[in-house]
């Protein structure tokens, strides 16, 4: 089974601290993404990768940046928290390849609170 | 650009009764479609994906899901609910050039005895 995981489930933070979120998969994946998870805005996609140091900005990149630098591992940084980025957040995985093989796959999610 | 619509934000529906979850979308390129269902405090699990072919496909846990191209539907169905399919559902669509997935807002379905 594919397995994506993440750092941490529940993260608390000040307004202002530097946060980093850790998405680790298993499988070899080329892509490897991350979205945020707000009510009723359904997932929205802030960036995403296709191969080591590569990366793209997805559609709401603003107060966000990224890290690959190696093939199963995908950071995603808050240089300055602020309140507005209180979400969930989801990486996910998948090949670049076959397109039967572009299902994503889901870590559990990390839910961040910046007070 | 594409979107994604789920017309519905919240179904309430009974043990045993059907359910259909509804979901549009918009887009000048062939699509490929998927359905993803999010069980309390967990991350998303596809349900099912159509790709190409037959237009009705099967997933998992009895759901069924038809897409329609000229309506530009992809309805999420199952005939008879349990307790265990509360859950949020998302619809998400990906463009045939491109590796990324739009999501819908979400179908909270709420299952009751």
């Amino acid at each position: 089974d594919v397995k994506v995981t993440q750092s941490s489930r529940y993260l608390v933070k000040r307004t202002g601290e530097k946060v980093f979120l850790e998405c680790v998969q298993d499988m070899d994946h080329e892509n490897m993404f991350w979205y945020r998870q707000d009510p009723g805005l359904g997932l929205r996609l802030i960036y995403f990768s296709y191969d080591v140091k590569m990366k793209e900005k997805g559609d709401i990149p603003e107060g966000y940046s990224v890290s690959r630098e190696k093939k199963e591992r995908f950071s995603l940084i808050l240089e300055s928290a602020s309140t507005n980025q209180t979400s969930m957040y989801l990486c996910a995985s998948s090949f670049l390849g076959p397109e039967s093989y572009y299902e994503q796959y889901f870590g559990p999610g990390t839910r961040l609170t910046v007070t | 650009a594409q979107s994604v619509t789920q017309l519905d934000s919240q179904v309430p529906v009974f043990e045993e009764a059907p359910v259909e979850l509804r979901c549009n979308y918009s887009s000048s390129v062939s699509v490929y479609l998927f359905w993803y269902v999010q069980y309390p405090n967990q991350g998303l699990q596809l349900l099912l994906k159509y790709l190409s072919g037959s237009t009705l496909v099967k997933g998992i846990n009895g759901f069924e899901a038809e897409f329609n191209k000229s309506q530009t539907s992809f309805h999420l169905r199952k005939p008879s609910v349990h307790i265990s399919d509360t859950a949020e559902y998302f619809c998400a669509v990906r463009r045939s050039n491109d590796y990324k997935l739009s999501f819908g807002a979400g179908t909270t379905v709420t299952v009751r005895a």
